[in-house]
């Protein structure tokens, strides 16, 4: 399978511990995406990544999220200090650089769903 | 901040009726994707809307791009039971879409 998989598919922790989630893309994709989503709405943008640099981080991710692509090729979500809060879908995407007018599609991966207890 | 709204939140049809969902943002849009989940699943890339008015379609569903670039639809002709899921628009902010702005999403049920 050459789609972008995510690890582990759910996770169930208590609050106050910390977790982490691994994102293997596309291989030839130089662009990686981190998204979470709550049941019922659309997913909300987290972190970006070219490569091994992190280019964009939303206000929604905390100090207590963060996100490393050291080798440009898998990338990692730490959530510490987990709140009920985080519970939600995290999804990781991948794509690859295109100009802005071509077609620039969002692979995503089944999603690592976290529930906080 | 911006914000993308979809109308209907849900609409449940009779296999074989229309379906349309409808995109509108707060600020004019840069691009416009469409994404299909599945429930349980995760967001397909259906197709990208680039230039004011563009019209796509895709055997039964048609994608527009508004002229002013702050609306979008989708139209499925003939629904199918497999047609089943949320459908999402997303504006790819700034070039290269270095990331999706998603709208509210329309969920479709489709009964046979």
């Amino acid at each position: 399978d050459t789609g972008v998989s995510q690890d582990p598919r759910h996770k169930i922790t208590k609050r106050g511990q910390n977790v982490t989630f691994r994102c293997d893309p596309i291989s030839e994709h130089n662009r990686l995406y981190w998204y979470r989503q709550t049941l019922g709405q659309g997913p909300e943008f987290l972190t970006y990544f070219q490569n091994e640099a992190q280019l964009e981080k939303s206000r929604l991710l905390s100090d207590r999220f963060s996100a490393e692509r050291p080798k440009g090729s898998f990338s990692t979500l730490e959530i510490q200090r987990t709140e009920q809060g985080d519970s939600a879908m995290y999804l990781c995407a991948s794509s690859s650089a295109q100009g802005e007018w071509r077609v620039n599609e969002q692979f995503f991966g089944p999603g690592t769903r976290l529930t906080v207890l | 901040g911006q914000q993308v709204m979809q109308i209907p939140q849900y609409q449940h049809v009779q296999e074989g009726e229309d379906f349309t969902t409808y995109c509108n943002s707060s600020t004019t849009l840069s691009n416009i994707q469409w994404y299909k989940q599945r429930p349980g699943g995760h967001p397909v890339f259906l197709i990208q809307l680039v230039k004011s008015g563009e019209v796509k379609k895709q055997k039964r569903l048609t994608f527009q791009f508004g002229e002013a670039k702050k609306n979008s639809s989708l139209h499925i002709t003939a629904t199918q039971t497999t047609d089943v899921g949320t459908y999402f628009c997303a504006d790819g902010m700034n070039t290269g879409f270095q990331k999706l702005v998603f709208g509210t999403g329309t969920r479709l049920l489709v009964s046979p």
